[in-house]
């Protein structure tokens, strides 16, 4: 059975870091390309960042470039999303999810707020 | 960027209805649409791939068709644990796009 599992959110200050983690198992993670999407309280779905199956390429929306950086360590069939500079805007629920979206974790819920 | 503008935003529908939910792109997408079917607090749930695939394990009263650059999904024969947020993604281009999405209610 494919399970994606997140961990790592919770309550953070605006400006400060969050690294959440995203726990792959019942698939050969290394085969697939991984992406990161999320939901703002009460709102629609957002994609946030895809990385390639190899790590070799990343893809941002232009309101997380140079804060956020999605990564992945194959032999721990692991996917990433540090955060850093959080603004309250980042508020949400992060899903991961495998790049067709045919696969998704229950999400983690990252608040930013003073 | 592409837009998908998603309509209706909400509507209400009874069992056994046949009801249709449309996305537009802004450009030409192929049929690099899927949709999708989130009920409260729960994560979203692939319906439809490539315009008019049926996902795995999804009912067959389910369908998505494509007509140019308005991309369906249509539910055959409305079912009570079909109420629910339905979303449509493009996937063609970075930054991928989600339409804003459909609430359907049961009337």
């Amino acid at each position: 059975e494919v399970q994606l599992v997140e961990s790592g959110g919770g309550l953070v200050q605006p400006g400060r870091s969050m690294k959440l983690s995203c726990a792959a198992s019942g698939f050969t993670f290394n085969n697939y390309d991984m992406a990161w999407v999320c939901q703002a309280p009460k709102k629609g779905l957002e994609w946030v960042a895809t990385i390639s199956y190899d790590g070799s390429s990343t893809y941002y929306r232009d309101s997380v470039k140079g804060r956020f950086t999605i990564s992945r360590d194959n032999a721990k069939s692991t996917l990433y999303l540090q955060m850093d500079s959080l603004r309250s805007e980042d508020t949400a629920t992060y899903y991961c999810a495998r790049r067709r979206m045919d696969a998704w974790g229950q999400g983690a819920s990252v608040t930013v707020s003073s | 960027d592409i837009q998908m503008t998603q309509s209706p935003s909400s509507m209400s529908a009874s069992l056994g209805d046949r009801v249709t939910i449309t996305c537009r792109a802004s450009q030409d997408i192929g049929n690099y649409l899927s949709w999708f079917q989130q009920k409260p607090g729960k994560s979203p749930r692939r319906m439809i791939y490539g315009a008019t695939n049926l996902a795995a394990g999804v009912p067959s009263r389910f369908s998505g068709s494509r007509s140019g650059s308005d991309y369906s999904l249509t539910i055959s024969s409305l079912e009570s644990e079909d109420m629910a947020i339905y979303y449509c993604l493009q996937s063609i281009q970075y930054p991928n796009t989600f339409g804003a999405g459909t609430k359907l209610e049961l009337k």
